[in-house]
């Protein structure tokens, strides 16, 4: 069974401050995913990383690909109340599925 | 505005009703998905369509029955639901397969089985 973990589970940090969010898994994936989910609404696609190694910046946001596609990370610098959501990782596999980790629930507070 | 619209937004429904939920995309897309969205858990793919032809059944439940008519809707008839299956359901298209495709998800469908 494909598993992606996603550390930490919750994180609440004051605004401007700078926070990692992690996705691990033993599993090797064609592409990782990072969405961002506000509450009522669907994950919203923030960024694809294909190759091993990949750096991909996104203003603020900085997202890492592992030399070996099985994990990942997410930076955010000077974090705004703006950024507060639940940011989900998933990883892609051949054909139609993706596999999504549990989350990482970020609170900014002003 | 996502491109995606699911109805009804919320929906509370006894062990013995059943119900439908729909969906609707507008982005000219090729493959629709439901998917499961319990609190705490990664979301759970329960079907995928690809040119209306189902191409994914992760082994769920008979009690959900999913329907794609045509490449721009999807439906998920509900009958004799378990208070467990009370949870977000969400509805995504994507365009095609490949390296890295996007999927667009719609806002979701609240479930509350009493």
């Amino acid at each position: 069974t494909q598993l992606l973990e996603q550390s930490p589970q919750f994180l609440s940090i004051q605004e401007g401050e700078n926070l990692t969010v992690y996705c691990n898994s033993s599993s090797v994936f064609s592409s990782l995913q990072w969405y961002r989910q506000e509450p009522g609404e669907g994950p919203v696609l923030l960024v694809t990383v294909v190759t091993g190694g990949e750096v991909k910046k996104l203003k603020r946001l900085t997202f890492q690909f592992g030399d070996a596609r099985k994990d990942s990370s997410l930076h955010i610098t000077a974090a705004q109340t703006g950024d507060t959501g639940l940011y989900l990782c998933a990883g892609v596999t051949g054909g139609f599925k993706t596999i999504f980790g549990a989350g990482t629930r970020l609170f900014v507070k002003a | 505005e996502t491109g995606v619209t699911q109805t009804p937004r919320h929906l509370v429904m006894g062990m013995t009703n059943k119900k439908s939920l729909k969906c609707e995309q507008h982005l000219g897309h090729n493959a629709m998905y439901w998917y499961k969205q319990s609190a705490k858990k990664p979301l759970e793919l329960m079907f995928v369509y690809s040119l209306e032809e189902r191409v994914e059944n992760n082994s769920v439940p008979s009690r959900f029955s999913p329907e794609c008519p045509n490449s721009s809707h999807l439906f998920l008839h509900l009958h004799t639901l378990q208070p467990e299956d009370s949870a977000l359901y969400l509805c995504a298209s994507s365009q095609e397969r490949g390296l890295g495709y996007e999927q667009f998800f719609g806002p979701g469908t609240r479930l509350t089985v009493l």
